[in-house]
C-alpha cells in the first residue's frame, strides 16, 4: 500500500505572495496529476507529469516531478484570490490499478485580497 | 459542451434507507469512475467501469454498495441500509478511453449524501 502525503494541509496567504505545496510518497509512480477543486465542484485537472525531473508551467503555476518519480511540487507565483481551492495530487502506478486515481489528502489554499 | 452531470445534487435520507445516485457521463466516454469524498479529505476510489462492465470494484467498502452501467453510458450507484458513516460527497468522473496513465478524468459536481 502506497503512503501519500501532501503538505501543508492548510495554507492561508495574502494576494501577491508565493507558495509551494508538496506531494510525497515512498512509492515510484508512472505519472502524477495535479487537480484543483473548488467548493461544490468536482476536481479539475491542472497538469500531468510523466518523466522524472520534468517541469511544467501553467501561467503562474509551476509543477515539478521528482527525479526518482516519488514526489512532486506545485509552486504558485504571485497568488491571486482566484487560486483559492483544494489542491490534490493523484499519482498513478502501473499494472491493474491504472484505471483509477488515488488522491492525497489535499492542501486547502486560501488567498486573501 | 455538456460535462458530467450528477443527480440529485443533494440527498438527505434516514439511517437504514436505500438510495440511488445517478451519473450522466460525457457522451462517448467509455470509462466511468465513482469516488467518495469525506469532509477534509481527497476523493477515494470506489469503482471503475469500462463500457458496461465493472473493471475494478475494489474500492466498494462493503456489500451494501453496488453500481451498474447497463448500457455503457448512465451509471447508478446504489447504497442499501444506509449508515451515518456513508455521509459524504459522491463524485463521478468519465474519460474517453481507459488503461492509459495520463488520461484526463472529467468530474461531475458530486452528490452530497447526508444520512441522519
Amino acid at each position: 500500500t502506497q503512503l501519500l502525503e501532501q503538505s501543508p494541509q492548510f495554507l492561508s496567504i495574502q494576494e501577491g505572495e508565493n507558495l509551494t505545496v508538496y506531494c510525497n510518497s515512498s512509492s515510484v509512480f508512472s505519472s502524477l496529476q495535479w487537480y484543483r477543486q473548488e467548493p461544490g465542484e468536482g476536481p479539475v485537472l491542472l497538469v500531468t507529469v510523466v518523466t522524472g525531473g520534468e517541469v511544467k508551467k501553467l501561467k503562474r503555476l509551476t509543477f515539478q516531478f521528482g527525479d526518482a518519480r516519488k514526489d512532486s511540487s506545485l509552486h504558485i507565483t504571485a497568488a491571486q484570490p482566484g487560486d483559492t481551492g483544494l489542491y490534490l495530487c493523484a499519482p498513478k502506478v502501473g499494472g491493474t490499478s491504472y484505471g483509477k486515481l488515488t488522491f492525497g489528502q489535499g492542501t486547502i489554499l486560501t488567498v486573501h485580497p | 459542451g455538456a460535462g458530467v452531470s450528477q443527480t440529485p445534487s443533494n440527498k438527505v435520507t434516514e439511517k437504514g434507507k436505500y438510495v440511488e445516485l445517478r451519473c450522466d457521463p460525457i457522451s462517448g466516454h467509455t470509462a466511468l469512475y465513482w469516488y467518495r469524498q469525506s469532509l477534509g479529505q481527497g476523493p477515494e476510489f470506489l469503482i471503475y467501469f469500462q463500457g458496461t462492465g465493472a473493471a475494478d470494484d475494489s474500492g466498494l467498502p462493503n456489500d451494501r454498495f453496488f453500481a451498474v452501467r447497463p448500457e455503457g453510458s448512465v451509471s447508478t450507484l446504489k447504497i442499501q441500509r444506509t449508515e451515518r458513516g456513508d455521509s459524504a460527497v459522491y463524485l463521478c468522473a468519465s474519460s474517453p478511453r481507459t488503461g492509459y496513465s495520463t488520461d484526463t478524468q472529467y468530474f461531475g459536481p458530486g452528490t452530497r449524501l447526508t444520512v441522519l
